[in-house]
């Protein structure tokens, strides 16, 4: 069963904030939420994670609502290197598997 | 830091035959583990070991299976392979494979089945 909710795709232009949704609503817990991205022909590639208060790093700032069943993963300054799928994902709590749903795929334009 | 190394990064099989894959995570990193990404299915858990235990399995059948040396380095083996396996297989490893450690995954093996 698809734990996360995410749109298909998205496009953003560039030097705009890109902001990307994710709904969980069975979130347990103890779970994380955690958002990778794939650029094309890559692994993917770590960008942040949270429990319920909001994160900042120097990729992404990551806001997760009170009742922890959605949150948004923000790009400030988008550019197009920033053109990849999106995955919002939570961290099982058996482990560090993670489940990865079908993402989003984010392009950015000129 | 050198990163997750997988290898071969590319591969041509047969169906029947069977094929190993390798993973050298980061240096220190004690957790590794595999996915499956195909288009059709998208990224799929295989299994993760650490400290040379399997740890979590995913959803595959036992034609996949795997194992972790003392250097934790991974190799992953599939056997009577069959078309729908072409896929790219992916590892990440984590420092002590903990639910808030930070997955670093390498570049993948990509593999055909003809």
């Amino acid at each position: 069963d698809a734990k996360t909710t995410q749109p298909t795709s998205m496009d953003c232009a560039e030097g705009r904030a890109a902001n990307l949704p994710c709904n969980h609503s069975t979130i347990s817990g103890n779970e994380y939420v955690y958002w990778y991205r794939q650029i094309h022909s890559q692994g993917p590639q770590y960008i942040i994670h949270g429990l319920k208060n909001n994160e900042t790093n120097e990729m992404a700032s990551l806001i997760i609502t009170e009742d922890r069943k959605s949150s948004t993963l923000i790009l400030p300054h988008a550019t197009l290197r920033d053109t990849a799928v999106y995955y919002c994902i939570l961290g099982n709590n058996a482990g560090n598997m993670l489940t990865f749903g079908g993402g989003t795929r984010l392009m950015v334009k000129p | 830091k050198a990163g997750v190394t997988q290898t071969p990064r590319y591969l041509i099989k047969t169906r029947g035959q069977q094929v190993t894959l390798s993973c050298s995570p980061i240096s220190g990193h004690r957790s590794v583990s595999w996915y499956q990404q195909t288009p059709g299915q998208g990224l799929q858990f295989l299994f993760e070991y650490f400290s040379e235990t399997q740890r979590n399995k995913g959803n595959f059948p036992g034609r996949f299976s795997g194992r972790q040396f003392s250097n934790s380095r991974s190799e992953m083996n599939v056997s009577t392979l069959e078309l729908g396996d072409s896929a790219l297989y992916l590892c990440a490893s984590t420092l002590d494979g903990h639910l808030t450690d930070t997955q670093y995954f390498g570049p993948g093996t990509r593999l055909t089945v003809l």
